[in-house]
């Protein structure tokens, strides 16, 4: 079983719409939890890092449910720049900021 | 500023040469990390320096992967006698600190690596 789990996609959504990634992590004993964005052929940039209480960043709403080892994305009012592959991201309690990515969402808006 | 950089931006090689690989980290970044990202997939750790020092190689799949960094700035990553599947991108990144914390890490553009 990998360490974080990811529905791969892809999703296609038109724009405007609202659309919600998922994903599991397998090590309880991890402590900081991120969603990174990667365009097509580019690295991985920091989108933001997610918190228990949850926490919003304009159109984007995170979530860390702990109990569940679960994390969430939200993206409200899609825009065809979100089109990318949006991974999520653990680092591990203890391993300095070594951190262990899922295999990425993809994301595809249409106008 | 400068952002993270690495060399070649691409690589092709024959199977059972050595390459290297070379990332220069944002200027003042002690931690650095090296991960690679094969296709359709997430990138995967695999060595990460503290300074001058690796303080987790853990990642590295076999002893063909060596990593240095011995001025604790610009960092190799060498592979000797490359297999097919070692094609791949291999990125870099840095932060302004690693050890017992987090601190957001920068990713250079990548270099891939295409092994024939």
């Amino acid at each position: 079983r990998k360490e974080v789990e990811q529905d791969p996609g892809p999703f296609n959504v038109p724009e405007g719409a609202t659309v919600a990634f998922n994903c599991t992590y397998s090590n309880s004993a991890s402590q900081s939890f991120f969603w990174y964005r990667q365009d097509c052929r580019k690295e991985p940039k920091l989108l933001m890092s997610v918190y228990s209480s949850g926490n919003e960043d304009g159109r984007f709403t995170a979530q860390l449910n702990r109990a569940s080892q679960y994390i969430s994305l939200l993206i409200r009012d899609s825009k065809l720049s979100d089109s990318a592959t949006y991974l999520c991201v653990v680092n591990p309690y203890n391993q300095g900021g070594k951190l262990i990515f899922g295999q990425g969402t993809e994301l595809s808006v249409k106008p | 500023g400068a952002g993270v950089s690495q060399t070649p931006s691409n690589k092709v090689t024959e199977k059972g040469k050595y390459v290297e690989l070379r990332c220069d980290p944002i200027s003042g970044h002690t931690a650095l990390y090296w991960y690679r990202q094969s296709l359709g997939q997430g990138p995967e750790f695999l060595i990460y320096f503290q300074g001058t020092g690796a303080a987790d190689d853990s990642g590295l799949p076999n002893d063909r992967f060596f990593a240095v960094r011995p001025e604790g700035s610009v960092s190799t990553l060498k592979i000797q006698r490359t297999e097919r599947g070692d094609s791949a991108v291999y990125l870099c990144a840095s932060s302004s600190r690693g050890a017992d914390s987090y601190n957001e890490q920068f990713f250079g553009p990548g270099t891939r690596l295409t092994v024939l």
